[in-house]
């Protein structure tokens, strides 16, 4: 069955720093994965999604992604945390683009200043 | 272009209870989809609309049940609530490029 894991509950950087957050699939063709960030009290924002083609996808806010097929991989970056990037980010893969979305547990960012 | 709309922001039912949560998609979208989230947790399918047809579905029990209308607005009803069912429910509306755009969702509280 199709999975999405995010190994890390809760990450804190200090602003300034580069993030990292790691995210695994579960599923045996290639599928479509994407990055959604929520803040309290909004709904989910799409930073970015990888359908095919180069494997380095930029997003919004400064985010990037890579997709690393041989580990089954899907990590999102960002060289430089703004204390405004503190939420907790999901990550998500899909069948197809019309399929229903399976999430991860996600990862709460916490930023020092 | 206007975002996703969900109503109630908030609610408060007991068990037993049936509640009946609305969505609002994006202009020009005719596919919604409802997905679950529970605290401290990544959000879950229930299920999706396509031209007022469901072509999709979660495992969530037959009480939960929706309807998209002509408009493509839609409606996420929950019969016999039970305590479980307290979580943030958001709405998604689908782009013809596959892009989803969530609402900001509707927190239910079951006691």
């Amino acid at each position: 069955a199709q999975s999405v894991t995010q190994p890390d509950i809760h990450i804190t950087v200090s602003e300034g720093a580069s993030l990292e957050l790691r995210c695994n699939y579960s599923y045996g063709a290639t599928p479509y994965l994407f990055w959604y960030v929520q803040s309290p009290g909004q709904g989910l924002q799409l930073l970015l999604k990888y359908f095919s083609g180069d494997t380095l996808v930029q997003g919004i806010k400064g985010f990037e992604a890579e997709f690393k097929r041989s580990q089954s991989s899907f990590n999102l970056r960002k060289p430089s945390v703004h204390w405004s990037d503190a939420a907790e980010y999901f990550c998500a893969s899909s069948m197809d683009s019309s399929y229903k979305l399976i999430f991860g547990s996600g990862t709460r960012l916490l930023v020092r200043p | 272009e206007t975002g996703v709309t969900q109503s109630p922001t908030h609610l408060i039912k007991t068990r037993g209870q049936q509640v009946t949560l609305r969505c609002s998609s994006q202009s020009g979208h005719n596919t919604v989809s409802w997905y679950q989230q529970a605290l401290g947790q990544g959000p879950q399918f229930i299920f999706q609309y396509y031209r007022e047809e469901e072509n999709g579905r979660g495992n969530f029990p037959p009480r939960f049940s929706g309807l998209q209308f002509p408009n493509y607005s839609s409606e996420l009803n929950v019969n016999a609530l039970e305590l479980d069912d307290s979580a943030l429910y958001l709405c998604a509306s689908r782009s013809s490029s596959g892009e989803q755009f969530f609402g900001p969702g509707t927190r239910l509280t079951v006691l």
